[in-house]
């Protein structure tokens, strides 16, 4: 089951924040993030495991809660760089030995001057 | 370290014709997946291998595509015969397992006329 990412685009200026949500309908082992450039491959942002933690590096961090099945990547104070498509990659609670991922469709971040 | 290197990065080809893909992934890395990227469907896990063995294959779409990794340092995705809704960016990603993140390559822009 593909994950459901919201909003499907979102427009800043530089230096507003922004909350991008990603929910899954099945358990999850944990949550990967991946920022897109158009024309380039994706980039591994960071990951969260079942467990609820909370992540950041920078202006930008995550939350996951494994009991709703969700997680959501906040980025703060935004610079022009994060302009990209943010996508949620999530792994299935049985995937103990198991990568697979399955991603979301995409939130097309904007960051204008 | 180089990072993951994929060839060629641009194939156009004709319907019927064989296309095969090439891989190296990170040095050290022991899982390597093969994903398709497409406007419609977004990005899509094809197959993954550990330690050279493939074992997800449930994403490939039908018997015209195969995935070999002969050793650590290679693989190939190959479609025979190709068909023009086969057009998309195909990408390699490696993870040194453990710690589960996925790093991607260039991709592949196919053109199938």
């Amino acid at each position: 089951q593909q994950p459901v990412q919201s909003p499907q685009a979102v427009i800043l200026r530089e230096g507003e924040d922004a909350v991008i949500n990603c929910s899954s309908s099945k358990a999850l082992y944990s949550v990967h993030w991946y920022r897109q450039k158009h024309g380039e491959a994706p980039v591994f942002l960071m990951i969260l495991l079942k467990g609820g933690e909370q992540k950041g590096h920078d202006k930008i961090s995550a939350s996951f809660n494994e009991k709703k099945q969700q997680s959501s990547l906040y980025l703060t104070a935004s610079q022009l760089s994060y302009s990209g498509t943010y996508f949620c990659g999530t792994e299935g609670i049985s995937g103990g030995s198991n990568y697979k991922l399955t991603f979301g469709k995409g939130t097309l971040l904007t960051v204008n001057p | 370290d180089a990072g993951v290197i994929q060839s060629p990065r641009h194939e156009v080809t004709e319907m019927g014709q064989e296309v095969t893909l090439r891989c190296k992934p990170i040095s050290g890395h022991n899982s390597l997946f093969w994903y398709r990227q497409t406007m419609m469907r977004g990005l899509e896990l094809l197959i993954y291998f550990n330690n050279n063995v493939p074992i997800d294959d449930s994403g490939m779409p039908e018997d015209r595509f195969s995935a070999k990794m002969p050793n650590a340092s290679f693989s190939t995705l190959k479609i025979q015969p190709s068909e023009p809704r086969d057009s998309a960016v195909y990408f390699c990603a490696s993870s040194p397992g453990s710690s589960r993140e996925q790093y991607f390559g260039p991709g592949t822009r196919l053109t199938v006329t």
